[in-house]
């Protein structure tokens, strides 16, 4: 599975748009992009996946640059339930297996 | 949404003794689970994979003589530490997949051997 980069912290008002970018520059036409997250103390909880297309649920928005090698998770309005650290995952379609975790994101909510 | 329990949330244990964590995939079935270990301020690592009715598949220099698993049916996966040693102390956390696109965590077990 292709490697992610993320930053390692960063901060976010409480009630503005949280913008969580991911490089994963050696990507290939076969993998997805997931995101999930982890509350202190808690597993990972799952937020959104996607392919191709831009994807939304009620948690997130999923961003995919059109070279597939970067995206953006889209946290719009964060409060402080959001504190946790995020996970950029990419995996094949076809070797449906372990997800392998990287260092991920610290996002802190502040009031 | 589908949900994936561990039991027990946490536990305290001597030294030399075995654990048992318990993971229940409980509105679906789950012919794969993984098993993740967390050491604090650290990712999560991947240390093997439970498939239903077969041998578990274990990732390079996890002990599989040490950390037992067993997948006796489609909804529960079980790992036991045998012989814990304070080393051992982590957290434990337990995924199933559903179909060929979703990943369900369990809320993870915190082991303390002392």
């Amino acid at each position: 599975d292709a490697k992610t980069t993320q930053p390692t912290s960063m901060d976010c008002a409480e009630g503005r748009a949280a913008n969580l970018p991911c490089n994963h520059s050696t990507i290939s036409g076969n993998e997805y992009v997931y995101w999930y997250r982890q509350i202190h103390s808690q597993g990972p909880q799952y937020i959104i996946h996607g392919l191709k297309n831009n994807e939304t649920n009620e948690m997130a928005s999923l961003i995919i640059t059109e070279d597939r090698k970067s995206s953006t998770l889209i946290l719009p309005h964060a409060t402080l339930r959001d504190t946790a650290v995020y996970y950029c995952i990419v995996r094949y379609i076809d070797s449906w297996g372990k997800l392998q975790f990287g260092a991920g994101t610290q996002v802190v909510v502040t009031p | 949404g589908a949900v994936v329990s561990q039991h027990p949330s946490w536990v305290i244990c001597k030294s030399g003794t075995s654990v048992k964590i318990e993971c229940r995939s409980l509105d679906f079935q789950a012919t794969t689970m993984f098993w993740y270990r967390q050491f604090p301020k650290q990712s999560l690592m991947l240390m093997a994979t439970s498939n239903e009715g077969s041998k578990a598949t274990y990732e390079q220099g996890v002990e599989k003589d040490k950390f037992l698993i067993n997948h006796a049916s489609l909804t529960l996966s079980t790992l036991t530490v045998t012989s814990a040693h304070p080393e051992d102390s982590s957290f434990y956390i337990c995924s199933a997949n559903r179909g060929e696109t979703e990943a369900f965590f369990g809320q993870g077990t915190r082991l303390t051997v002392v």
